[in-house]
C-alpha cells in the first residue's frame, strides 16, 4: 500500500520570504498523480498544484511550484513571496492507479508579519 | 457556478444514533467522493460514487454507507454512531469518475457525545 509522509508538522515563515514544505511517498507504481492541497481555517480544501508522474517538468502555479524527484519519491512544495493568506494546513496527496487518494498528515504553515 | 455544498454544517449526535449527511456537487459534476478528517487519523477516503454507482471504497466498517441520486447529489449515512466517528466529513465533486481534479465542499462537523 502506498504511504505519504510529511515530516514537518508545523512551519513558520516571514511574510514575503520563501518556504519549502516536504513530502515523500512510497509506491511501486510508475504512473500516478501527486497533489498539494491547502486547507485554510475555513476548512475548505483547495487544490494548490498537481503533478503527473510521467511528466518530468515540475508543475508551477503562480507563486507555488514543486520539486518532483521521482526516483527519490519526493514531492516538495515551494511557496515564494509568502503572503498572510497562505497560512493554512497543507496536505500532500497521492492518487494511485485504483483511483484512491492517500493524504499525508499535513503541515501547518504560519506566516509571520 | 455554485461550489460544492454540504448540509448540515454542524451536527451533534449521541452514541448509538445514526446520521445522514448530504452533499450537492457542482452542477454538471457526476462524481462525488467522501472523506473523513480527524486529528488522529488525518484525511481518509471513505467512498466515491459516479452515476449513482459506488466506484471505490476505503477501509471503513459497514456502518458507513452512501448513495448517489440521479441528480448527482449524494448522501452519506453512519449508523450506530461511536465516539470515534466525531470528525469533519468532507465531500468533493469532479466532472468525471477520476479524482484527478476534484473540488471540495466546506465539510460537515459531526460531534458524537
Amino acid at each position: 500500500a502506498q504511504t505519504v509522509t510529511q515530516s514537518q508538522p508545523e512551519m513558520s515563515v516571514q511574510e514575503a520570504e520563501t518556504v519549502t514544505l516536504s513530502c515523500t511517498y512510497d509506491t511501486s507504481e510508475s504512473d500516478y498523480y501527486l497533489f498539494w492541497y491547502k486547507q485554510p481555517p475555513s476548512r475548505q480544501m483547495i487544490l494548490v498544484i498537481r503533478q503527473e508522474a510521467y511528466k518530468q517538468q515540475n508543475a508551477t502555479e503562480n507563486r507555488f511550484s514543486v520539486n518532483f524527484q521521482k526516483a527519490a519519491k519526493s514531492f516538495s512544495l515551494k511557496i515564494s513571496d509568502s503572503q498572510l493568506g497562505d497560512a493554512a494546513m497543507y496536505f500532500c496527496a497521492y492518487l494511485n492507479r485504483d483511483d484512491k487518494i492517500i493524504f499525508g498528515k499535513g503541515t501547518r504553515l504560519h506566516i509571520l508579519p | 457556478k455554485a461550489g460544492v455544498t454540504q448540509t448540515p454544517r454542524y451536527l451533534i449526535k449521541t452514541r448509538g444514533q445514526q446520521v445522514t449527511l448530504s452533499c450537492s456537487p457542482i452542477s454538471g459534476h457526476r462524481s462525488v467522493s467522501w472523506y473523513q478528517q480527524t486529528p488522529g487519523q488525518g484525511l481518509q477516503f471513505l467512498f466515491e460514487y459516479f452515476s449513482e454507482t459506488q466506484r471505490n471504497k476505503g477501509n471503513f466498517p459497514g456502518r458507513f454507507s452512501g448513495r448517489q441520486f440521479s441528480n448527482s447529489r449524494s448522501e452519506m449515512n453512519v449508523s450506530t454512531l461511536e465516539l470515534g466517528d466525531s470528525a469533519l466529513y468532507l465531500c468533493a465533486s469532479s466532472l468525471v469518475w477520476t479524482q484527478e481534479t476534484q473540488y471540495f465542499g466546506p465539510g460537515t462537523r459531526l460531534l458524537v457525545l
